[in-house]
């Protein structure tokens, strides 16, 4: 069965203070990745999409990667407003539908 | 500018009632979405429709019944046989090109609560 796993569940920050959240994912053919950022009472806000291994994005203090099996988003010296949940997708087996992971819940302390 | 409307912001339920929920889009997109999501679970999909007239049930479509008679409008009613109807409710779109990635947009959310 397909499936997106992210990890940690929740991740405390100083800000300045570089690191990473994991996306895997179990899908049949993978045909890309999408990182979205989502924060609370709002509706996701599309950050990148990832097309084949190997590839990456980046955009002000992000830095999406993508391998065979997971992609990364690196977070270098986050700030504040860089506090959300950050969610990952995979198009299902028919490309009509995602795949979503349940997010990482980042908090920025300044 | 263009972008997905979902109204209200904040919507009021009684017991027995149908309510329904409005998505607006003017992105010129083919395909769009109603998603729920409550604490802890992600988004689920409840119906989707890849064009005018047409539409697929979710992962979570019980309760739950839509409409596609304009390209623009995906409204979503929530009826009384959905027991558990709080949550937040997303409704989002995409073009449907033929590229196996086009990027779903999303709207501002609906907030549903039960009196």
């Amino acid at each position: 069965e397909d499936q997106v796993t992210q990890s940690p569940e929740a991740l405390r920050l100083q800000e300045g203070e570089s690191s990473s959240l994991n996306c895997s994912y179990t899908v049949s053919g993978l045909r890309g990745l999408f990182w979205y950022r989502q924060d609370p009472g709002k509706g996701p806000e599309f950050l990148f999409t990832l097309y084949s291994a190997g590839e990456e994005k980046e955009k002000e203090r992000l830095k999406a990667t993508l391998t065979k099996k997971e992609s990364f988003l690196h977070i270098t010296a986050p700030k504040p407003e860089d506090s959300a949940t950050y969610l990952c997708a995979v198009p299902g087996g028919n490309n009509r539908k995602l795949i979503w992971g349940l997010g990482t819940s980042l908090a920025v302390n300044p | 500018d263009g972008g997905i409307t979902q109204s209200p912001k904040y919507l009021f339920r009684k017991e027995g009632q149908n309510v329904t929920l409005s998505c607006e889009q003017n992105l010129n997109h083919d395909a769009m979405y109603w998603y729920r999501q409550d604490p802890g679970q992600g988004l689920r999909l409840i119906y989707y429709s890849q064009i005018v007239n047409d539409f697929q049930k979710g992962d979570i479509a019980e309760g739950y019944s839509v409409s596609r008679e304009k390209k623009e409008s995906f409204p979503l009613t929530v009826t009384s046989a959905q027991k558990n109807p709080t949550a937040f409710y997303l409704c989002a779109s995409r073009r449907t090109s033929g590229r196996a990635l086009e990027t779903q947009y999303f709207g501002p959310g609906t907030r549903l609560l039960v009196l």
